[in-house]
This record gives C-alpha cells, structure tokens and sequence, in this order.
C-alpha cells in the first residue's frame, strides 16, 4: 500500500513569506496529523483531524498557521508570515483508527523548512 | 522537566554490540510507542506496547507501567540500525509525548 505523501520535500523562503505544504495520508485513514519537529527536538502535534474536523489544535500558533482538511482526504498546512523559528520538518502522519494511544501513526518523509 | 527522559542522547557503538536505549516518563500513560528516525527526516513505528515484552526480529521492548520505564535492544547491531530512536508515551486522550530522541551510530 501506498504510505503517507507529503510534498515539497524541501522548502527555503525569506522571513514574512507564505509556504504551504501538502500531505496525502493512506487511503482510508480517518486520523491525519500535523507535526513540526525542530532540530534536536522530538516531533511537536500542531494540529490532529479526524475525517474533516479538528480535534486537537491547542499548540497551533493560530496567528500565522492554519490548516485545512477539506473532503476529509488530503490536507494543507499554510504558514503566514513565516518567521525565523518555524524552520523546522513539518511531517504529516495519518492512523487507521479515530486516533488514541494504541493506534499506530504512519509517517511521511516530511518538508525540510529553511526561514532565512 | 521534560515529561519523557531519553537515555543515552548520543550513542556509538561497534556493530555486533547489544544495545540498550532508555526512555522514563513522569505521565500517566495507556501505551508507549517506539519510533525510528532515519536522516532525512522519515519515520518509522517500531513498537506499540501498553505493557510486558514485545519482540521483533533484532528488536525488544519493554515496558514496566509501575515504574514509568521502558526500553529498546537491539541484539547484534548493524549499521543499517543507524538512526534516532524516538520514546512516544501516550495517554488516554490521544496525547503523545515525543522525547528528543537517542541517536545511534553503528560503526562497522
């Protein structure tokens, strides 16, 4: 089966740019989360869906990031302005299951993000 | 204080050697997840435990709930073992907590 597409692989942009990104999870899972790892750092939940609805953003910087799951498939995250310290991997992973501490994430390889 | 304690942060080893990798929380957890991160950024689910052993191929982990303790081995390491190994506990409501990784090199 196919895994967890995220696209671009890379992405270098100036402070007060917008970026997106985009990630397709496997077909069929309800669950699709977003993380952004910084270096030396475990992965942080920014956002988590289930189908098209949000149920956990309360670390999204709401200021400037927002995303989207429409149709309950695909998602985007967008960033803007960009700021220096969002340089980071922004990995997207999705779960079979409603999500819950026994279902297990599928990664994607992740956007490399440079602010410069 | 972090919730989740990676031990060692760094680790070099000879291939062959038995390796250990340690992870404490201080959370109340339902499961523990064990992750692999190859550079480059992908990762990849190696185990999901709520309690006991759990073996696969080269790879165990542990668990003691009671102690807030877990632990990866890796027997008769390769340098394909290569990578950042990643502690995830998760608690009833869906919460992970990452720990900041052990990053292993396997020397041949």
């Amino acid at each position: 089966e196919a895994g967890v597409a995220q696209s671009p692989r890379y992405k270098i942009i100036e402070k007060r740019q917008s970026v997106a990104f985009w990630c397709n999870p496997i077909s069929g899972h309800a669950t699709l989360y977003w993380y952004q790892q910084i270096l030396g750092q475990g992965p942080k939940l920014l956002i988590q869906f289930q189908n098209n609805g949000v149920v956990d953003d309360s670390q999204l910087p709401k200021d400037r990031f927002s995303a989207e799951r429409l149709k309950g498939v695909d998602s985007t995250l967008k960033i803007q302005p960009a700021k220096l310290e969002d340089s980071a991997v922004y990995l997207c992973a999705s779960s079979v299951g409603a999500g819950g501490p026994y279902n297990e994430q599928f990664f994607g390889p992740g956007t490399r993000l440079t602010v410069l | 204080k972090n919730e989740v304690e990676q031990s060692p942060q760094n680790l070099t080893a000879q291939e062959g050697e038995f390796i250990t990798i340690n992870c404490s929380y201080s959370v109340g957890i339902s499961a523990l997840h064990w992750l692999q991160q190859h550079p480059g950024g992908g990762i990849v689910s190696l185990f999901m435990l709520s309690s006991g052993k759990k073996k696969h191929g080269r790879l165990i982990a542990t668990i003691n709930i009671q102690e807030k303790h877990s632990s990866l081995h890796i027997t008769a390491s390769h340098p394909r073992d290569s990578a950042v190994y990643i502690c995830a506990p998760t608690n009833t409501g869906n919460q992970f907590y990452f720990g900041t990784g052990t990053s292993l090199t396997v020397i041949p």
